[in-house]
């Protein structure tokens, strides 16, 4: 079976351009999770969908990050401008989506490592 | 926002030695869980903990779940050198759709 894509592996930006990561899940996973892991630190959740919709984004910085999962399958997330700080490894997860109880068991992906200069 | 406490921060063990590593939190989890990360790769989920009091083992791997369940062990038994990387714990509230939270990381390191 294969696992979660991620591309592309690295990116060095300047600050102030902007950058899109892309994530293929697993065939079949309903629930897609972008993660920040900042060098030294856990992975931090940014934005959880099920299916094609949102359904947490409490940390995702909105004024310069977005992301979408239009058809319910692949996603993108975008840093439009990036700051120094956005420093860091961005990780997609999938898992099969369950609604309640024990916790889903999520899958990463190699991330991408993002440097702003 | 909620912080898992993770302990230590890093190890430098022999080979063949025993490691013991915990995280501990100021709030309930319903479900914790240990990954393991490697250089230039996302965590891989080592063991899931479901129940207060809860010992599971996957190999040399064991831990625990506390009774309190504001906290978790790790141990890992007669090291080898493979078992170099970084160990995360993550707490899950087990809410529809609930979201793991992530310890800073133990960093373990094993010398031949």
């Amino acid at each position: 079976e294969a696992g979660v894509a991620q591309s592309p592996r690295y990116k060095i930006i300047e600050k102030r351009q902007s950058v899109a990561f892309w994530c293929n899940p697993i065939s079949g996973h309903a629930t897609l999770y972008w993660y920040q892991q900042i060098l030294g630190q856990g992975p931090k959740l940014l934005i959880q969908f099920q299916n094609n919709g949102v359904v947490d984004d409490s940390q995702l910085p909105k004024d310069r990050f977005s992301a979408e999962r239009l058809k319910g399958v692949d996603s993108t997330l975008k840093i439009q401008p990036a700051k120094l700080e956005d420093s860091a490894v961005y990780l997609c997860a999938s898992s099969l989506g369950k609604l309640a109880g024990d916790a889903d068991t999520q899958y990463f992906g190699p991330g991408t490592r993002l440097t702003v200069l | 926002g909620q912080q898992l406490n993770q302990s230590p921060q890093s190890m430098f063990i022999q080979e063949g030695e025993d490691v013991s590593m915990n995280c501990t939190s100021s709030s309930i989890f319903n479900t914790w869980l240990w990954y393991k990360q490697d250089p230039g790769e996302g965590p891989v989920l080592l063991i899931a903990l479901y129940k207060a009091g809860e010992l599971t083992s996957n190999g040399r791997l064991t831990a625990q779940f506390g009774i309190t369940r504001k906290d978790s062990f790790l141990n890992i038994s007669a090291s080898i050198p493979s078992d170099v990387g970084i160990y995360f714990c993550a707490g899950h509230r087990g809410t529809s759709y609930g979201k793991l939270t992530f310890g800073q990381g133990t960093i373990l390191t094993v010398h031949p």
